[in-house]
């Protein structure tokens, strides 16, 4: 299987949105809804932020959220702040019944 | 608040077995996948496999041959077993745990395996 495409890095100034973009095939991000999202911090273990396209878990703020259309799926953040420079993955459900991630995507935030 | 906590050698030589488990606190891992996912330093994430409960698996189809995965309720662990290391196995490993097994909500703080002689 192979590493879903997301953009090496993406930056953004303080209050601005950005987008992170996912890009799958049909045996994966096309073929469920189950695309997730996850920060990680430099040193500390992957944090789950969005899961089944656009679900937020308890406690992650409403400032992020995700989308999908047809292959490729997106994660918005509203108002960006400082805290959120990390890494960002993506992960999607593949008709293999595993998972594949994407290959990360580094948020600087300016 | 669940808590997972990998153990297991942090040094491998290679052409060995690299073995971890992962022991869950604070909740059950009964009607959960239960997942390794690894990270070489500097680079990304990659899916090595989840086991169900019930003992029922997937593996990456890349590391399929070499990998081992088991579950031991009673005790609240799984474990995983990596044949054949090389040193393109050098990672943090985390184990991690979801409902379906499709997203992972729960993670171990991650250790650190080196392959080498």
């Amino acid at each position: 299987q192979s590493a879903l495409t997301q953009p090496a890095s993406v930056s953004g100034s303080p209050g601005q949105p950005i987008t992170i973009s996912c890009t799958g095939t049909s045996s994966d991000v096309g073929a469920y809804n189950y695309v997730s999202w996850y920060q990680q911090h430099p040193g500390k273990a992957p944090k789950l932020m969005i899961y089944e396209v656009t679900n937020r878990p308890s406690g992650v703020s409403n400032r992020f959220s995700g989308s999908k259309s047809g292959n490729t799926a997106s994660l918005t953040i509203s108002g960006l702040q400082t805290e959120d420079e990390a890494d960002y993955y993506c992960s999607s459900f593949t008709s293999s019944h595993t998972v594949v991630f994407g290959g990360g995507t580094k948020l600087t935030v300016l | 608040q669940v808590q997972l906590q990998e153990s297991g050698p942090g040094l491998v030589k290679p052409s060995e077995t690299l073995s971890l488990t992962c022991t869950v606190s604070g909740g059950s891992i009964s009607g959960f996948f239960c997942s390794w996912v690894r990270q070489p330093a500097g680079k990304g994430l990659e899916w090595i496999g989840r086991i169900y409960t019930s003992g029922s698996a997937n593996y990456n189809p890349s590391l399929k041959s070499r990998v081992t995965m088991s579950v031991d309720t009673s005790n609240n662990q799984f474990s995983l077993r990596l044949t054949s290391v090389t040193a393109a196995d050098t990672a943090v490993y985390y184990c991690a745990r979801g409902p379906g097994g499709r997203n992972l909500d729960d993670w171990g703080q991650g250790t650190l395996v080196t392959v080498s002689s």
